[in-house]
């Protein structure tokens, strides 16, 4: 079946730290894959996506690219900021369902200054 | 910007009484979800509905949970008798006319439902 994996949490990183968030995916077909971020208290928030091969989605100084020979949309940023800690979604909008996400656990990500 | 909005954003419930939560979907959308997530998991997918009609539902929207779309704007999700197990965040999704893969889910805030 379809399915999400994400690396566990909680991350934490020193203010200014690489960041890399791993997502894997299980699907028939070619999912538009996505990213989505849940600050404390608030909802779920698009943060980048993308619908192909080697499609490269950013926003906000994160990317991911669309990896179909690794299944992988991995989440990096190049310079953390204690603002963007949140729970960070992977998910997956597999071709053959009738377009429902498919969610990864979550990572938490803490940023320490 | 529009953007999906939900009411109440707090609901607090006795075990087995009935809720309602609300949700205002983008205006142009045609495709309408709710997903939970219970605090602290993953988000799980309860039901989409498209044309009038619910397309798709888990395992976990069974008898006591129903949706419904009554005047064009709002999409409700109905619990009848709820359990304490209900207890969780209940976010509204909705997307776009063309109902493609590359169109985006755009979520509401959430409600979040306390059973006592």
């Amino acid at each position: 079946g379809n399915s999400v994996t994400q690396m566990e949490g909680p991350v934490t990183l020193s203010e200014e730290a690489f960041l890399t968030i791993n997502c894997t995916y299980t699907a028939t077909g070619y999912p538009s894959l996505f990213w989505y971020v849940q600050y404390p208290g608030e909802g779920l928030q698009l943060l980048l996506k993308a619908t192909k091969a080697d499609d490269k989605g950013s926003n906000k100084g994160f990317e991911a690219t669309y990896r179909k020979e690794t299944t992988s949309f991995h989440l990096e940023k190049g310079s953390v900021q204690v603002s963007d800690s949140a729970v960070y979604f992977c998910a997956a909008d597999p071709m053959d369902s009738n377009y429902q996400l498919i969610w990864g656990a979550g990572t938490k990500l803490i940023i320490k200054p | 910007e529009p953007e999906v909005t939900q009411t109440p954003s707090h609901q607090v419930t006795q075990m087995g009484q009935e809720v309602i939560l609300r949700c205002v979907p983008i205006s142009n959308h045609l495709y309408f979800y709710w997903y939970r997530q219970i605090l602290g998991q993953k988000v799980e997918f309860l039901v989409s509905f498209y044309n009038n009609e619910i397309s798709e539902k888990s395992e976990i929207f069974d008898d006591q949970f129903s949706v419904e779309r009554p005047d064009g704007s709002n999409f409700t999700l109905k619990i009848r008798s709820t359990k304490l197990e209900d207890s969780a965040m209940y976010f509204c999704a909705s997307r776009g006319t063309s109902g493609g893969s590359t169109d985006t889910q755009y979520f509401g805030p959430g409600t979040r439902l306390t059973v006592l």
